[in-house]
């Protein structure tokens, strides 16, 4: 069984960029979650996905959207990069939209 | 609004000493509770969940209860180790995980 897989493990962008985060959902899974963490601080719900639908979204501006692919597989798009966005960006898997979350490693995305 | 708070934010104990992390929460109104552990840099490895109808789970050394009428969760380590070393958060799900900002533990050999 394959885990939670995120791409790319590192980035560095400018402000202003865009940029594509990937996450590939663990087998048998129908929900992705993605969280921002900061430095020091818990994560943040970003917003999730079940079925290719959105299910929810947290305190995030539109410039953070996202997708969910009929593999279940997700992507985070971030557009017009700010330097606040330097984070930890790490997506979660689950069964269900309830269901207990596996996380990927992790992308660190820096913005300079 | 759910809020969650960890106390201590960090914590160094000697290696063989049993230890408790807590963790509380503002709306008792969840689905379940979740307890992770996070290594520097590292993804979130999922430690234990308890479901709202639980009082706890446990896993080798570790068991976590869950008082959702105080809106506290706790988690026991028992006999730590160094490789229990990490940051450890929780997280209560309404409709969505809601975390606490984590205790740093330091077990010392």
């Amino acid at each position: 069984e394959t885990g939670v897989t995120q791409s790319p493990t590192h980035l560095i962008k400018t402000r202003g960029q865009q940029v594509t985060l990937r996450c590939s959902s663990q087998s048998g899974h129908n929900t992705v979650s993605w969280y921002q963490q900061a430095l020091g601080q818990g994560p943040q719900f970003i917003f999730q996905y079940y079925r290719e639908e959105e299910n929810g979204r947290g305190n995030f501006p539109p410039r953070f959207s996202g997708l969910q692919f009929p593999n279940y597989s997700s992507e985070l798009n971030v557009n017009a990069l700010e330097l606040d966005d330097s984070a930890l960006y790490l997506c979660a898997s689950s069964f269900d939209r309830n269901g207990e979350q596996y996380f990927g490693p992790g992308t660190r995305l820096t913005v300079t | 609004k759910q809020e969650v708070t960890q106390i201590p934010a960090a914590l160094s104990v000697p290696e063989g000493e049993n230890l408790v992390l807590n963790c509380s929460f503002t709306d008792s109104a969840i689905y379940n509770l979740q307890w992770f552990r996070q290594d520097p840099g590292k993804g979130l490895t999922s430690l234990l969940l308890i479901q709202s109808s639980q009082r706890e789970q446990t896993s080798g050394r570790l068991n976590a209860s869950l008082d959702k009428s105080s809106g506290r969760s706790t988690l026991y380590i028992a006999a730590s180790q160094p490789g229990d070393s990490a940051t450890y958060l929780c997280a209560a799900r309404n409709y969505q995980l809601i975390w606490g900002a984590g205790t740093k533990l330091i077990i010392k050999p």
